[in-house]
C-alpha cells in the first residue's frame, strides 16, 4: 500500500527564511505525489504534483519541490518565506484513479 | 468559471440524527470524490463517483453513503450521527477518473463543517 509521511506537525520560519517542509513516500510502484496548501477556512490548493516526468517541479507561488527516490523524499521548499504562506500543507500520494492518500500536514507559521 | 460548491458551509446536528451533504463540481466535470478531515486522522478518502457510479470507497462504516446524479452533482450522506463524525468533508471534482495532473487537476471545494452535538 502506498503511503506518505510528514515529518514535524509544526514549522516555525521567520520572513525572508527558507522554508522546507518533509514528505517521505512509501510506494511499489513510481508514485504520483502531490503538495496541497490549505489556508483556514478553505478547501485544498495544488501547489505542485510530480508524476516522473521531471525530478524538481516547480509549483505556484515560489515553491517547489525535488523527487528522491533513493531516499523517498519529496520535500517542499520555497527560498524566502513570506507572511502570505502561513498554512497547512499535505502532502499526498495517488494510488490509482482521483482518491488520494494524504500526510497529517504540517503547520506553517511565518514570523516578521 | 465557477469553482467546486459545497453546501451547506457549516451544520449542527445531534447524535442519532442524518445529514445530506451537497458537492457542484466544475461544469463539465464528471468525477466526484469526497474526503473527511479531522484533527486526529487527518484527511481520509470516503469515495468516489463517476457517471453516477461508485468506482472507489475508502474505509468508513456503512453509515456513510453517497450519490451521484446524471448532471454530476454529488451528495452524501450520513446516517445516525456520533460524536466522531465532526469534520470538514471536503468535496473534489476532476474532468475523469485519471490521476489528477497539470492536465487533469483535480480542484477542492471549501468543504462543510459538521458539527455534532
Amino acid at each position: 500500500a502506498q503511503s506518505v509521511t510528514q515529518l514535524g506537525s509544526h514549522v516555525s520560519v521567520s520572513e525572508g527564511a527558507l522554508v522546507l517542509l518533509r514528505c517521505n513516500y512509501s510506494s511499489s510502484v513510481p508514485p504520483y505525489l502531490f503538495w496541497y496548501v490549505q489556508y483556514p477556512n478553505q478547501g485544498l490548493q495544488l501547489l505542485l504534483k510530480y508524476t516522473s516526468a521531471a525530478t524538481l517541479v516547480k509549483g505556484i507561488n515560489g515553491f517547489e519541490a525535488e523527487f528522491k527516490k533513493s531516499e523517498t523524499s519529496f520535500h517542499l521548499t520555497k527560498p524566502s518565506a513570506h507572511m502570505s504562506d502561513a498554512a497547512e500543507y499535505f502532502c499526498a500520494v495517488s494510488p490509482g484513479g482521483t482518491a488520494l492518500i494524504f500526510g497529517k500536514g504540517t503547520t506553517l507559521s511565518v514570523s516578521s | 468559471k465557477a469553482g467546486v460548491t459545497q453546501t451547506p458551509r457549516y451544520l449542527i446536528k445531534t447524535r442519532g440524527q442524518q445529514v445530506t451533504l451537497s458537492c457542484s463540481p466544475i461544469s463539465g466535470h464528471r468525477s466526484v470524490s469526497w474526503y473527511q478531515q479531522t484533527p486526529g486522522q487527518g484527511l481520509q478518502f470516503l469515495f468516489e463517483y463517476f457517471s453516477e457510479t461508485q468506482r472507489n470507497k475508502g474505509n468508513f462504516p456503512g453509515r456513510f453513503s453517497g450519490r451521484q446524479f446524471s448532471n454530476s452533482r454529488s451528495e452524501m450522506n450520513v446516517s445516525t450521527l456520533e460524536l466522531g463524525d465532526s469534520a470538514l468533508y471536503l468535496c473534489a471534482s476532476s474532468f475523469t477518473l485519471r490521476r489528477p495532473d497539470a492536465d487533469q487537476p483535480q480542484h477542492f471545494g471549501d468543504g462543510t463543517r459538521l458539527s455534532i452535538l
